[in-house]
């Protein structure tokens, strides 16, 4: 059973660009969260993608945008990229929304730099 | 005023001590309460959690959750130098999606 694969781990973009991040969810999971991780604080909550559709959205602006596939991976697309969206983007994925909390299982994250 | 409240550290203690962690939220609605361990350059991984109010020990670890005052714990006994990492607390509302982490304490164990 493979665990949750995210890609780049890391890459550096300049501001005003736009970027596309990656994640394969763990086998069985059909629910896909992410999350934005500034350095030296918890993780945010960006929004969540069940079967193919948004799922519930955090305080981020429109240019944070996500699509989910039929095999569950999903993508994080970030346009017109600010210094403070320089943060480290964790992918979670679960079986079945967030229950059991037990079985939602974080990514090791895209380390994203903005300059 | 943050959802969840968490004292940064950092935190420094020897090989052996037991170390407190806490945190504190601000909505009742709350009903699990989760602890991450997060080491450097990795992802968040569960520890343990809790389903309301009460206490739950796996190991050396053991969880608190006392929700009339809004207060989470981590007490980690005997602490390792392998438990060096930044320790992040996290709350759900029953029939939410989202988690509300806290900002994460870093701890050191010294050997």
């Amino acid at each position: 059973e493979t665990g949750v694969t995210q890609s780049p781990t890391h890459l550096i973009k300049t501001r005003g660009q736009q970027v596309t991040l990656r994640c394969s969810s763990q086998s069985g999971h059909n629910t896909v969260s992410w999350y934005q991780q500034a350095l030296g604080q918890g993780p945010q909550f960006i929004f969540q993608y069940y079967r193919e559709e948004e799922n519930g959205r955090g305080n981020f602006p429109p240019r944070f945008s996500g699509l989910q596939f039929p095999n569950y991976s999903s993508e994080l697309n970030v346009n017109a990229l600010e210094l403070d969206d320089s943060a480290l983007y964790l992918c979670a994925s679960s079986p079945g929304g967030n229950k059991p909390v037990g079985g939602y299982t974080f990514g090791s994250g895209t380390r994203l730099t903005v300059v | 005023q943050k959802e969840v409240e968490q004292d940064p550290g950092p935190l420094s203690v020897p090989e052996g001590a037991i170390v407190s962690l806490n945190c504190t939220y601000s909505n009742s609605a709350f009903q699990y309460f989760m602890w991450y361990r997060q080491y450097s350059r990795k992802g968040p991984e569960l520890l343990m959690y809790t389903y309301s109010s009460g206490n739950k020990e796996d190991g050396r670890f053991t969880a608190q959750v006392d929700k009339s005052s809004k207060y989470i714990s981590l007490f980690i006994r005997d602490s390792q130098p392998s438990d060096s990492a930044t320790y992040l607390c996290a709350t759900l509302v029953n029939t939410g999606n989202q988690f509300y982490f806290g900002t994460g304490t870093s701890l050191t164990v010294i050997p």
